[in-house]
């Protein structure tokens, strides 16, 4: 089936630095969603994508629709302490029965 | 806040025992999706109903099944637990049945003794 894959697994950075971290898929998707989840709670939506070469904005966060539909990037700039957490990429399958499924997950850490 | 409520927020009980855990979704969505996380590890896709219609299903156990009710609240049976069911559930909820942005409860701890 249809899987999500991100990379890198886990990064260290300094507050600051600007993230960079992406999904691939060998299917096409046609949704593209970011979630960030911190530790014991819930996943929270970040940003959406609908449309291939879309590129949206949320606050310090850009995320962008690969043309291709099989990728989507997060680029956090200015990386501050609060930004530490799991980042999951997420969408619906579009072969197959539909679900929902989510990437294997980009762990940051921020260093103050 | 989600607008998504799940209870209880934690639950321990013994091997072989059955719980319930429930799920309301956010007002006017039509859509509920459960998922389990293990420890460090990602989002396991278990099922999805639409509007009390079973939608889909991702690698759930046959020793745990989930129904949507009218009111669209979602309960999330496991039975025969293991220890290895100890894990994080989450639920979602989302407005229609595909391509919509979920947004997650705040989770159901399960620790099995």
């Amino acid at each position: 089936g249809q899987q999500l894959n991100q990379s890198p697994q886990s990064m260290f950075i300094q507050e600051g630095e600007d993230v960079s971290m992406n999904c691939t898929s060998s299917s096409i998707f046609n949704t593209w969603l970011w979630y960030k989840q911190d530790p014991g709670e819930g996943p929270v939506l970040l940003i959406a994508l609908y449309k291939a070469g879309e590129l949206t904005s949320n606050g310090r966060l850009t995320a962008q629709f690969g043309i291709t539909r099989k990728d989507s990037f997060l680029n956090i700039s200015a990386s501050i302490p609060s930004d530490v957490g799991i980042y999951f990429c997420a969408g619906p399958t579009t072969s197959g029965t539909y679900k929902y499924i989510f990437g294997t997950g980009t762990r940051l850490k921020v260093l103050a | 806040d989600s607008g998504v409520t799940q209870t209880p927020k934690h639950l321990i009980t013994a091997t072989g025992q059955r719980v319930t855990l429930r799920c309301s979704p956010r007002s006017g969505d039509l859509s509920v999706y459960w998922y389990q996380q293990s420890l460090d590890q990602g989002l396991q896709f278990l099922i999805h109903y639409y509007n009390g219609e079973e939608r889909a299903k991702g690698n759930i156990l046959e020793r745990f099944s989930a129904q949507q009710f009218p009111d669209l609240h979602s309960e999330l049976n496991l039975s025969s637990l293991e220890l290895g069911d100890s894990a994080l559930y989450f639920c979602a909820s989302s407005v229609a049945d595909q391509n919509t942005e979920a947004f997650f409860g705040q989770g159901t701890r399960l620790t099995v003794v």
